[in-house]
């Protein structure tokens, strides 16, 4: 089975803070994937990675940088954390582009920026 | 249609109450489609992934056809059970990457 994990279930920040949240696949997927889920708002893509060390934006990137290093690891980083990221944080991997196949996702990390 | 579009937005039913529910993408350039479930504090978990006019993929009581022609998917549930409470998502996977709807919330009442 696919497994993705995410480095935190919950996680609280202050304003300003560097927020550094990781993912991690085991599935060998050459596609990585950062969302943000809010209410009545849908799954909105922050940034994806086809390959190690490549980054693509997505449709929200801003206030946002991702890293990645090894092929099993993909990061969201906050620079500054602002109170406008509290969010539900998804992290998604996929076969290559080329495949039609579906994304699959980690546990989510509920990040509150007060 | 610009975007990927479903409706309704959420749905009650009682138990046992057939349900459907609509995707509506852009159908040009058209590639994949594909249904994921998001139950509640859980992550979203696929459903169906679908490639070809007129498909047509089954999952015990979960069906869903899909039209690349006119762009759109449709969500079957026959005989819908309480543990079919979730949002169901559909995705319009271009290249690299999949736009998401907002999802339909389905709540089944026992």
């Amino acid at each position: 089975d696919v497994k993705v994990t995410q480095s935190s279930r919950y996680l609280v920040k202050r304003t300003g803070e560097k927020v550094f949240l990781e993912c991690v696949q085991d599935m060998d997927h050459e596609n990585m994937f950062w969302y943000r889920q809010d209410p009545g708002l849908g799954l909105r893509l922050i940034y994806f990675s086809y390959d190690v060390k490549m980054k693509e934006k997505g449709d929200i990137p801003e206030g946002y940088s991702v890293s990645r290093e090894k092929k099993e690891r993909f990061s969201l980083i906050l620079e500054s954390a602002s109170t406008n990221q509290t969010s539900m944080y998804l992290c998604a991997s996929s076969f290559s582009s080329g495949s039609p196949y579906e994304q699959y996702f980690g546990p989510g990390t509920r990040l509150t920026v007060t | 249609i610009l975007n990927v579009e479903q409706s309704p937005q959420s749905l009650h039913v009682q138990e046992g109450d057939s349900t459907n529910f609509t995707c509506s993408f852009p159908s040009s350039n058209f590639y994949a489609l594909h249904w994921y479930r998001w139950e509640t504090a859980k992550s979203p978990e696929a459903l169906f992934v679908m490639t070809l006019n007129g498909d047509e993929k089954k999952k015990g009581r979960i069906s869903a056809t899909l039209n690349t022609k006119e762009g759109y998917s449709y969500l079957y549930i026959k005989g819908s059970q309480p543990e079919d409470s979730a949002t169901y998502l559909c995705a319009n996977k271009e290249a690299g990457k999949s736009t998401f709807g907002d999802g339909t919330t389905l709540t089944v009442k026992p």
